[in-house]
């Protein structure tokens, strides 16, 4: 499985953004990028993916490098309500692949008042 | 709208005792299940997948096993608890249709099972 680096933990103040670091130098061509957070005694929740270009939604916002070796979530404002811990996955975009979906440490984002 | 039910919400098992967890998906067909496992201040952990009725991939040996008797029920079982099986236990779906869907297809996740073995 292709891996993903982040850093353990991070901090932000209320209504500032927040951006979200993710490396995966050994990405395959076929690999999607996915974004999880997870909320204390919650399941995760998905937040957004994507490929190559960059892509926008509700929740945030993620910035794919273009040799698609690093990607960054972006929270534009941040909210109490945004501490979770983030998980940076990469999907196989190839039958078979696909399916499995591995979870790595994450990075927990405290968001001070 | 597709829901994921996943019970009992907590439960408290001696070591050595058997284990059944239960979950089920409405409102979709043919979904990919998923277990997972977050022991206490780690990450989580794949222990099961399955693309359909009967077709279980087991990620991690151990004590634990996982059916899928109905196209939207997914159960882990175990025969006999050890204490390191205690954790909280999460059951996912997503959707599964033709291959280059599956990557664009996120997970949907319960609410989970906390677990403690004593």
């Amino acid at each position: 499985d292709a891996k993903t680096t982040q850093p353990n933990s991070m901090e932000s103040n209320e209504e500032e953004p927040v951006h979200l670091p993710c490396n995966h130098s050994t990405i395959s061509g076929t690999d999607y990028i996915h974004w999880y957070r997870q909320l204390p005694s919650q399941g995760p929740e998905y937040v957004i993916h994507g490929l190559t270009s960059n892509v926008n939604n509700r929740m945030a916002s993620l910035a794919i490098a273009e040799d698609r070796k690093s990607s960054t979530l972006i929270l534009h404002r941040a909210t109490l309500r945004d501490a979770a811990v983030y998980y940076c996955i990469l999907r196989a975009g190839t039958q078979g692949g696909s399916e499995k979906l591995v979870f790595g440490k994450g990075t927990k984002l405290t968001v001070n008042p | 709208s597709q829901t994921i039910h996943q019970w009992p919400a907590t439960l408290v098992q001696p070591v050595g005792s058997p284990l059944s967890l239960e979950c089920t998906v409405e409102g979709t067909s043919n979904p990919n299940l998923y277990w997972y496992r977050q022991a206490a201040g780690r990450g989580l952990q794949l222990l099961f997948y399955s693309v359909g009725i009967g077709q279980i991939s087991s990620e991690v040996p151990q004590n634990l096993s996982a059916s899928r008797p109905q196209d939207r029920q997914f159960i882990l079982s175990s025969k006999k608890l050890l204490l390191s099986d205690s954790g909280f236990y999460l059951c996912a779906w997503s959707v599964r249709g033709a291959h280059y869907e599956s990557h664009d297809s996120p997970l949907h996740f319960g609410n989970g099972t906390r677990l403690t073995v004593t």
